[in-house]
């Protein structure tokens, strides 16, 4: 079946940038996802990318796709103590649901 | 506002006990979905429903049953038969359709067996 697979930790320091990695196994996939969840609570979506981009750009976030390796990435500039949360990559599978990975927890030191 | 609901926050079972955990959505969405996640693992589907009055069995779906007889309501039964049901719940909706849809997520459940 599809599988998606992360890093568990990343720490960084205030204001540098943060890239969390991720890569998946379904090359039909045509959207893929970012989710941020804070603690206690649900998933909110931070961002997405259609699989037929290379690169998406929102304010301070950069989703690189490359679909060759089945490699997503996302980046986080200047990284601010509110963005410590677990980050989860997604895709949507064959069948229209969700495959989440295991979630990348993101410590920002001061 | 439109959303997704999930109650109680915190419920707490004895062993050998059923507990069922709501999930309500006013977003008017086809597709309804029940993960559980636990530390390092990530969210598991247990049951997802596209339509009402259907329903399907996701990757862990042994110990758990759901019904769908609304459109707005997936309620999820941690039945006995669960062995080790500690875990945060969390419910999800999407409209249908095979172009971009986004999962919307309630607040979660935490579920302790004491």
């Amino acid at each position: 079946g599809e599988d998606v697979e992360q890093s568990l930790f990343l720490s960084v320091r205030e204001g540098d940038s943060s890239v969390i990695n991720c890569t998946y196994t379904d090359s039909s996939s045509t959207y893929l996802y970012w989710y941020k969840q804070e603690p206690g609570a649900g998933l909110q979506l931070l961002t997405y990318i259609f699989s037929n981009m290379d690169m998406k750009q929102d304010q301070r976030l950069t989703v690189l796709l490359n679909k060759k390796d089945k490699h997503l990435s996302l980046r986080i500039a200047d990284t601010q103590t509110g963005d410590s949360a677990i980050y989860f990559c997604a895709e949507k599978d064959y069948g229209q649901n969700f495959v989440f990975g295991p979630g990348t927890r993101l410590s920002v030191l001061p | 506002d439109g959303g997704i609901t999930q109650s109680p926050k915190y419920l707490f079972r004895k062993e050998g006990q059923n507990v069922t955990l709501s999930c309500e959505q006013n977003l008017n969405h086809d597709a309804m979905y029940w993960y559980r996640q636990d530390p390092g693992q990530g969210l598991r589907l247990i049951y997802y429903s596209q339509i009402v009055n259907d329903f399907q069995k996701g990757d862990i779906a042994e110990g758990y049953s759901v019904s769908r007889e609304k459109k707005e309501s997936f309620p999820l039964t941690v039945t006995s038969a669960q062995k080790n049901p500690t875990a945060f719940y969390l419910c999800a909706s999407r409209h249908g359709g095979n172009g971009f849809t986004e999962a919307f997520f309630g607040q979660g459940t935490r579920l302790t067996v004491v």
